[in-house]
């Protein structure tokens, strides 16, 4: 079936570095796309979205970028701060009647000091 | 003001028990969304309903079945816990119409013993 999947389970970075979250899809029929941010003990936060049209989205210190070619998303931090430690979900616009959003399996970001 | 609450945020209960989640959201969303994240925190949708009425629902056990009392609510009773019962069950809402970015809830934290 149609999933959305990340290549790391857990990227650990120093602060003030640069931090790169990556997420491979499987549905090309996929038109937009979100970055959720989880912290520990809290739901899923919305970060960012993007829609198919567009190949780059900036917001405050986050980017991301979209390559339908190879259906890739990614997900760039900027000065990654110690509060930026959660885990990260990319999801597509689902397969039910579009209604839906599939979600990836997560990536732990850990921000040493 | 809490965007999307949910009662209780803990439940541990015995196997073979009865028990109801309750989901409230005051952002005036039309469509509101049950998902389970277990503990590999892969988050799946459950159910979602577009102004009381139920428009998804994935392949889940009918001894779950939400109830939305009106467009503000969707609650979860859940029949005859099992042990595989035991996760997170986040609510969430959004604008209707296709997929777009959710709002979740705290969580539930569902043991069963």
């Amino acid at each position: 079936g149609e999933s959305v999947g990340l290549h790391l389970p857990t990227l650990s970075v120093q602060e003030g570095d640069n931090s790169i979250i990556n997420c491979a899809y499987s549905n090309s029929a996929s038109d937009y796309f979100i970055w959720y941010k989880q912290e520990s003990g809290k739901g899923p936060q919305f970060i960012i979205d993007i829609r198919s049209n567009m190949d780059k989205r900036q917001g405050q210190r986050v980017t991301v970028l979209l390559n339908k070619t190879v259906k890739h998303l990614s997900l760039q931090i900027a000065a990654t701060q110690p509060g930026d430690s959660a885990v990260y979900f990319c999801a597509e616009r689902g397969y039910t009647g579009r209604r839906a959003l599939t979600f990836g399996s997560g990536t732990r970001l850990q921000v040493q000091p | 003001d809490t965007a999307v609450s949910q009662t209780p945020k803990y439940l541990v209960t015995q196997m073979g028990n009865d028990k109801s989640i309750k989901c409230e959201q005051n952002l005036g969303h039309d469509t509101m969304y049950w998902y389970k994240q277990d503990s590999k925190k892969f988050l799946k949708i459950m159910f979602s309903y577009n102004n009381k009425e139920l428009i998804i629902n994935e392949t889940v056990p009918n001894r779950f079945s939400p109830k939305s009392p009106d467009k503000a609510h969707l609650n979860l009773h859940i029949n005859s816990l099992e042990l595989g019962d035991s996760a997170v069950y986040f609510c969430a809402s959004s604008l209707p119409g296709l997929a777009r970015s959710q709002y979740f809830g705290p969580g539930t934290r569902l043991l069963v013993l």
